[in-house]
């Protein structure tokens, strides 16, 4: 069983929707939760950082942590064309421990 | 600009010829790593350095080597590259191993081995 699981998708949703990705992880170890945007021919960049349970919002993002299902969620709202790319979640279980990455979820936004 | 600098981003080669994947970040950052991205497996690690003189194995180590004798450049070493090799690399950095400090990756290089 791999340490994380991601839908690969491919999503496509119209301009403005709600966006829903997801990530579901097998260790309750895990206290450390990121999300990094990678566009097309491009290295992943940081999104959001989560520690621990709860929520965390940053412009039309937000991030959500369910400790006791094992699952992470990014909402994003009013969805972009500029948002279509991959986005990744990763997790690590301590401050010195390495990240863990999902295997990504393609996600198209179309105008 | 603070950049992750990887050259080349693409290369093409043959079995056994001996290759180098340059790394370089302007940030000062101590920790450095290696990824291979492959679809359906995701990121993984393949090597990383908490400070120079000092590197580690990460998940998929075999086949790879790496040498930290700056802080700034983590040059990954394809000694006797295999088809199995194939793959889409980052170099990414970060401040200090752990915590809030986000990685920072470089633009990938696409390998090749036929």
């Amino acid at each position: 069983q791999k340490e994380v699981e991601q839908d690969p998708g491919p999503l496509s949703v119209p301009e403005g929707a709600i966006v829903s990705l997801n990530c579901t992880y097998s260790n309750s170890a895990f206290q450390y939760f990121m999300w990094y945007r990678q566009y097309s021919r491009k290295g992943p960049e940081l999104l959001m950082y989560t520690y621990s349970s709860g929520n965390k919002e940053d412009g039309r993002f937000t991030a959500q942590v369910d400790k006791s299902s094992k699952y992470i969620s990014l909402f994003i709202r009013d969805s972009q064309p500029s948002d279509s790319a991959t986005y990744l979640c990763a997790i690590r279980k301590s401050s010195g421990d390495k990240l863990t990455f999902g295997t990504g979820t393609r996600l198209a936004v179309r105008p | 600009e603070a950049q992750v600098t990887q050259n080349p981003r693409y290369l093409i080669t043959v079995t056994g010829k001996k290759l180098t994947v340059t790394c370089s970040q302007n940030m000062n950052h101590e920790y450095m790593s290696w990824y291979r991205q492959d679809p359906g497996l995701g990121l993984r690690q393949i090597y990383y350095s908490m400070n120079v003189e000092v590197t580690d194995k990460g998940d998929v180590p075999e086949g790879y080597k790496v040498s930290r004798k700056e802080k700034r450049n983590f040059p990954l070493i394809l000694e006797s590259p295999s088809p199995n090799q194939t793959s889409l690399y980052f170099c990414a950095s970060t401040l200090v191993a752990g915590g809030r400090s986000p990685l920072h990756f470089g633009n990938g290089t696409r390998l090749t081995v036929t």
